[in-house]
């Protein structure tokens, strides 16, 4: 079954509304989670490492205070694009790590979630 | 330079052949980790099998082996005897850093190659 559940699972909103996503992992606490963008047919980008009562750590080109991330317990972190655009649009998926220290221990994935700003 | 490269975007492959996904990474770093993920069109994200740079033998699981040649930067991806439900993206990618440290290192992904397994 599913350990890390990402909420909702399909949005489809107008332009400058704000947007929340939720990840959640499910059966383990996560020290850490990452959140990544994906447009069609291409990777998954990083955008930022959120960790557990801690700022968000994020990748260079991507705009802190459009997309709000906040990792405030340690089952919890959440993905807020704010005042949303077309160009926003995209797939974002969330993975969370638990506290074990080794590292064969693989990223769990939610299912992610589809943002279309119309 | 890109630190995960997959050079093959699409390939077609015979139901119950096998199939080998090719994957080179770059790092100086010593300490490493290198998974392969499987993404069917649906979205989420599938993991598959893991290698370590300190392991001594290939990964393995079930219908999936690893090909690890340290010295040419490669981690193939072997998937044998194919079935329709193989047909999905695949993701290689890697985690840098001390095994202990790396508890929370990033994944750098490639850009995945597509495999379609026909009946």
């Amino acid at each position: 079954g599913a350990v890390v559940s990402q909420h909702p699972s399909w949005v489809i909103c107008k332009s400058g509304t704000s947007v929340k996503i939720e990840c959640r992992s499910l059966d383990f606490q996560a020290t850490t989670m990452f959140w990544y963008r994906q447009f069609p047919k291409q990777s998954l980008m990083l955008m930022a490492t959120s960790n557990e009562g801690s700022k968000a750590t994020y990748e260079q080109g991507v705009e802190k205070d459009k997309f709000l991330i906040n990792h405030a317990s340690l089952t919890l972190s959440t993905l807020t694009v704010t005042s949303a655009h077309p160009e926003d649009s995209s797939f974002y998926i969330c993975s969370a790590r638990g506290t074990l220290k080794y590292s064969n221990q693989p990223q769990h994935f939610g299912d992610g979630t589809r943002l279309s700003i119309l | 330079a890109q630190k995960i490269t997959q050079t093959q975007p699409g390939m077609f492959v015979q139901e119950k052949e096998a199939v080998t996904l090719d994957c080179t990474y770059d790092t100086s770093d010593p300490s490493y980790g290198l998974f392969w993920y499987k993404q069917p069109s649906s979205g989420e994200m599938i993991f598959l099998i893991y290698q370590g740079s300190y392991d001594q033998q290939n990964a393995t699981e079930g219908r999936y082996s690893l090909n690890f040649q340290k010295a040419r930067k490669s981690a193939n991806l072997v998937i044998s005897a194919s079935q329709l439900g193989d047909s999905a993206m695949y993701f290689c990618a890697m985690r840098e850093g001390p095994r202990v440290e790396a508890a929370g290192n990033k994944l750098t992904f490639g850009g995945g190659t597509r495999v379609l397994v026909k009946p």
